[in-house]
């Protein structure tokens, strides 16, 4: 089946100490996007490739930067968590930028 | 102007009951408005999805009913059932363009159906 697939599922990193999460998908969509959801909020969007462009959400830290090698490959890079980063990261994916987005399971960050 | 209001923030429903939850936007250049469910450890999955040029789409016990003039739409659970227990979040987009704030969601909603 299509798939998005995110890896780990479960991330435990320390206070500044660099992780990365990673997304990769079978849908062969161009789109590919990374959200960020605290307990019992919505998904708020950190940015999204259209393509290999890259687009950063105003409010997004610097703390928080994507790579996309290829289009069935993207990685969610934190170059110094902090404890307020502890969150549900969450992959999607769209064709063209189609009004329907395709999520990935997550990766559960923890920061000690 | 690029917020969706969402009510109630949490449901309690009996088994076999109908769940309702709304939702409203303000920016009329939204053309497409999807539902996600989610379960807890999940990603948000596509439920169903409606297009402002009709007034309702219905896929098995979930309904979608729009209103363009008020803005509003909302999803119906018929027959609710234990498995249905899910945090709902609307959304609003622009078609083609969904980006940033062109895609939003709603605060979302906590569904409880009791057996």
């Amino acid at each position: 089946d299509a798939m998005v697939i995110q890896n780990p599922r479960y991330q435990v990193t320390q206070f500044g100490k660099p992780v990365t999460l990673s997304c990769s998908q079978t849908l062969n969509h161009n789109v590919m996007y990374w959200y960020q959801q605290k307990s019992s909020q919505a998904p708020k969007l950190l940015f999204h490739y259209y393509d290999k462009d890259f687009n950063n959400e105003a409010d997004t830290p610097d703390n928080f930067q994507s790579r996309r090698p290829n289009t069935s490959f993207c990685f969610l890079d934190i170059r110094s968590p902090g404890l307020g980063d502890a969150a549900m990261y969450l992959c999607a994916t769209s064709r063209d930028g189609g009004g329907e987005q395709y999520f990935g399971p997550g990766t559960r960050l923890t920061v000690t | 102007q690029q917020q969706v209001k969402q009510s109630p923030q949490s449901l309690i429903v009996q088994k076999g009951g109908i769940s309702i939850i709304n939702c409203a936007y303000e920016n009329t250049a939204f053309d497409y408005f999807p539902w996600y469910q989610q379960f807890p450890g999940k990603g948000p999955a596509l439920l169903i999805a409606i297009r402002p040029d009709v007034s309702e789409k219905k896929e098995g016990r979930f309904t979608i009913s729009f209103n363009k003039s008020a803005k509003q739409f909302s999803l119906h659970i018929m027959d609710s059932q234990p498995g249905d227990s899910a945090t709902y979040f609307c959304a609003a987009t622009i078609n083609r363009d969904n980006y940033g704030q062109n895609f939003v969601f709603g605060p979302g909603t906590r569904l409880s159906v009791l057996p």
